[in-house]
Formats: C-alpha cells, sequence, structure tokens
C-alpha cells in the first residue's frame, strides 16, 4: 500500500502568491514523523520542515508552514510569498516510530512547482 | 556548515561494468543511508548502516550490489555488473540518530548513466 501520496504532479503559483502542496499518509503507527524536502534541478535534497505525530501546533519554518491534519492523515505544505527560487521539487515523506533502527524515510512521488514572474 | 559529501557527482559506465561510489557522512552521524532515485519518482532506500552494521537492505538487489562502511564512518556503494536500468541517482544521507525526529541531510548525489 501507498505510504505517502502526493495528488499533485505539477503546480503553478505567481510570484508573491502563497501555494499549497498536498501530501497524505498511511500508517498504523502511532509515533510518527513526517518531512518535506526540496529538490532543485541541481539534485540535492533540502530538508524544509518537520512534524511530530504528538505535535499539538503545525510546525512553520520561515515562509514554510505544515498544515498538519491528523484525523485525515494529511501533512500538507504551505509556502507563502512564493520567489522564483522556489520552482523545484517537493517531497513529503515519513518516517515511522515503530522499530528503534530500521526506520527509514519512505518519499511520495514529488510534486514540481513552478514559480511565475 | 557541515554536509554530506559524495563522489563522484556523475558516472558514466557501460553496462556491465563494475561502479562504485563513496560517502562520507557529517561527523558525529552514526546513521547512514544510501537511496536511489529514477527519474521522476521519489528516493527509495537501498541501505540504512548504523555505525558499521546493516540495519535495513530489504531493497537492496544483493546479487549486483554491495555496501560496506568499514569504520563506520564513509561507505561505498558498488554495482556489479551494472544493467540499464540502474541509470539514476544515488543519494547519501546521514543523521545523528534513528529516532522519528531526526532531520536526515542529504549529499549532492551521484548521477549514473549505463549506456
Amino acid at each position: 500500500a501507498q505510504k505517502i501520496t502526493q495528488t499533485q504532479p505539477g503546480m503553478f503559483v505567481q510570484e508573491k502568491e502563497a501555494v499549497t502542496l498536498d501530501c497524505t499518509y498511511d500508517t498504523s503507527d502511532p509515533s510518527y514523523g513526517l518531512f518535506w524536502y526540496k529538490q532543485p534541478s541541481s539534485g540535492e535534497m533540502i530538508f524544509l520542515i518537520y512534524q511530530g505525530s504528538y505535535d499539538q501546533q503545525n510546525a512553520t519554518e520561515g515562509r514554510y508552514s505544515l498544515n498538519f491534519q491528523k484525523a485525515r492523515k494529511s501533512a500538507n505544505l504551505v509556502i507563502s510569498a512564493s520567489q522564483l527560487g522556489d520552482s523545484a521539487m517537493y517531497f513529503c515523506a515519513m518516517r515511522e516510530g515503530l522499530w528503534e533502527y530500521g526506520n527509514k524515510l519512505v518519499f511520495g512521488a514529488g510534486t514540481i512547482l513552478r514559480v511565475k514572474s | 556548515e557541515a554536509e554530506v559529501a559524495q563522489s563522484p557527482r556523475y558516472k558514466i559506465t557501460e553496462k556491465s561494468q563494475a561502479v562504485a561510489f563513496w560517502c562520507d557522512p557529517i561527523s558525529g552521524h552514526a546513521t547512514l543511508y544510501w537511496y536511489r532515485q529514477i527519474l521522476g519518482q521519489g528516493p527509495e532506500l537501498l541501505v540504512q548502516f548504523q555505525d558499521e552494521s546493516v540495519v535495513d537492505d530489504s531493497q537492496l538487489p544483493k546479487d549486483r550490489f554491495s555496501a560496506e562502511r568499514l569504520k563506520g564512518v564513509d561507505s561505498t556503494l558498488k554495482i556489479q555488473p551494472a544493467e540499464l536500468g540502474d541509470s539514476a541517482m544515488y543519494l547519501c544521507a546521514s543523521s545523528l540518530g534513528t529516532g522519528t525526529s531526526y532531520e536526515q541531510y542529504f549529499g549532492p548525489g551521484t548521477r549514473l548513466t549505463v549506456t
């Protein structure tokens, strides 16, 4: 079964506007972490934001915020005031806490974001 | 700022040849990961090390792939023989710990093309 689903293959946003990238996840483990990474065309994976399953508040990091809806199993990334440099592939990933070791990151298929000037 | 180092950045090889990739994690990071990312897809874990021990290699094609992390520091991933389907980005990552909150830091990757 797909653990991480990103239903938007590609998104366009106008510069300076906000955009939401969708992510839903599937787990039966009560302890897990959700991550968003950015991958520019150069290929490196850049960590953006983290949300723990027990965190009461939505995570925020500068222009990035994570809209965490636990009951719906969704963890959408919101980018405010989009910039041209935000154009990249964005991946949602989950790490389950069932095992002390071997709790790998499982990635979604990604969403390509293009910011228009 | 400390970074994960990988080499080479790009590698072109012919099928049936051997190829090796190197990764040096951030100093002090006990956990090291090798991921394979096929174009247009998310990364998939190939192997995870805790110090020098393999803790997850369930997705590693062991008939042709091998990985080692002697002394628990840097790591080498080898493919022998390479096949056309191995063309992908190979990403190395490291983290301080294995709890759910520990961020994984990724290297720049090695882009492999098999001809």
